[in-house]
């Protein structure tokens, strides 16, 4: 079955570090963009991070930049999310994406159901 | 960083028609992609591109892209189809990505 299943959330106090996984089956990982999308209680969708097939190229949201690191191991099949000096802001569902399509239309068309993350003294 | 505006809420009646729409310079050079995502649940895509729907989505969903606003149209909405919705983009840069504000719809 294709699929991908996140693990690791938490309750964790400001200030803190979680390290979230994604393990992907039924496809061939190490040829796709992996994503993290995360989603703060009633709130919106917020595009997190993301981690090229190959090259392993990352990129992040500027309220993220310089806190997270998004990290794969293809033999694994998996993409971590190592997520340090967590703030109140940083609760929420994260997701894991599959990235598919083509540069003039990416999308993200394989999603996880999403790990909690509770960031509270 | 780019930012994409949508309308918070709209309602619609049963069997009619609603349009949602999605503001942002980033949408010039590159196409939305919008999501469904019901409570409790991950979101899913239901149209990418120009106008092309996965496997599974029903006919009654289609996109359309004009300056620097995308629509996604429910023509006929059905009950199932109330949900929240979000669209997607790459931003300016073209490296990173950008959801919309998302808009609720409610079937009446």
């Amino acid at each position: 079955e294709v699929q991908l299943v996140e693990s690791g959330g938490g309750l964790v106090k400001p200030g803190g570090s979680l390290r979230l996984s994604c393990a992907a089956s039924g496809f061939t990982f190490s040829g796709y963009t992996m994503n993290w999308v995360r989603q703060a209680p009633g709130k919106g969708l917020e595009w997190v991070s993301s981690i090229s097939s190959s090259r392993g190229y990352t990129y992040y949201a500027d309220s993220v930049k310089g806190r997270f690191t998004i990290s794969r191991d293809n033999a694994k099949n998996s993409v971590y999310l190592q997520m340090n000096s967590l703030r109140d802001e940083d609760t929420g569902f994260y997701y894991c994406a599959r990235r598919f399509g083509a540069p003039s239309y990416w999308y993200f068309d394989l999603w996880g159901r999403g790990t909690l993350v509770s960031v509270s003294s | 960083s780019s930012e994409l505006t949508q309308d918070p809420a709209v309602s619609v009646a049963l069997g009619q028609t609603v349009r949602i729409t999605c503001q942002g310079d980033s949408l010039r050079n590159y196409y939305a992609s919008w999501y469904q995502q019901k409570p409790g649940q991950a979101p899913i895509v239901v149209i990418y591109g120009k106008n092309n729907r996965p496997s599974g989505i029903p006919d009654r969903f289609s996109g359309s892209t004009s300056g620097n606003t995308a629509s996604l149209t429910i023509t006929g909405a059905q009950a199932e189809d109330e949900a929240d919705y979000y669209c997607n983009s790459r931003d300016s840069s073209g490296n990173l990505y950008v959801f919309g504000t998302g808009t609720k719809v409610t079937v009446l």
